[in-house]
């Protein structure tokens, strides 16, 4: 069976300083990828989706940049964090077919910025 | 454009109330994928259905139902016989055939649900 692992679970982070996030998936090869972004008491907001190594598309503009170095690996980064940073940050996948299929989301990591 | 509206911020009821959960969608497609998620307060979302524009059967699963209509735009979410364990924020979200092997996700602003004991 499928597997998305992401971590670290929480995070508190100074202004400025650099941000690492890593998301993994296992049991399934060459899935889509997706970074989403949920703040306090709001919806979710795709960062960027990945359908392929290498291959990152970006939704929004932002100080955040995504790269995928292995079929399964997923990785949010920043070099300098802004408070308007802190949310909830989710990794899904999905089948990569020629229609949508359902993504299934990792547990999450919880970002504080101060 | 594409967009999901889910008009109603939050819901409380009573244990085994019904309860349902609104969803209107635009979409320019003529083939798109509809979906509910489900984000209980340890965060992860869950998976609940999958529903494509050429698919207007009613389904039901256990104690949850879900009424799709074209006409009205809407893809709507009922829990009968409500339970504590129900509470959580419900999203609903489009898809369109038109983002090809992308599979993007819209979601709605979600809704909050909280049943009372």
């Amino acid at each position: 069976s499928q597997t998305i692992h992401q971590w670290p679970a929480t995070l508190v982070q100074p202004v400025g300083s650099p941000l690492s996030l890593e998301c993994t998936v296992e049991g399934t090869s060459n899935p889509n990828l997706y970074w989403y972004r949920q703040a306090a008491g709001r919806g979710l907001q795709l960062l960027f989706y990945s359908v392929g190594i290498g291959q990152i598309s970006s939704e929004v503009p932002q100080n955040l940049s995504a790269s995928r170095p292995q079929d399964r690996q997923f990785i949010l980064s920043s070099k300098k964090l802004l408070l308007s940073d802190s949310g909830f940050y989710l990794c899904a996948w999905s089948v990569a077919k020629r229609g949508p299929d359902e993504q299934y989301f990792g547990p999450g990591t919880r970002l504080t910025v101060t | 454009a594409q967009k999901v509206t889910q008009a109603q911020t939050e819901i409380s009821v009573v244990e085994k109330e019904d309860v349902t959960l609104d969803c209107v969608y635009e979409t320019r497609d003529t083939t798109y994928y509809l979906f509910w998620y489900k984000q209980p307060p340890s965060g992860e979302l869950v998976f609940l259905i999958r529903r494509n524009s050429f698919d207007e059967q009613n389904e039901i699963s256990g104690r949850y139902s879900w009424n799709f209509q074209k006409s009205t735009s809407s893809f709507n979410f009922t829990i009968t016989a409500s339970q504590v364990v129900d509470s959580a924020v419900y999203f609903c979200a489009l898809s369109e055939h038109g983002s090809g092997n992308t599979g993007k996700l819209i979601f709605g602003q979600g809704t909050t649900l909280q049943v009372k004991p």
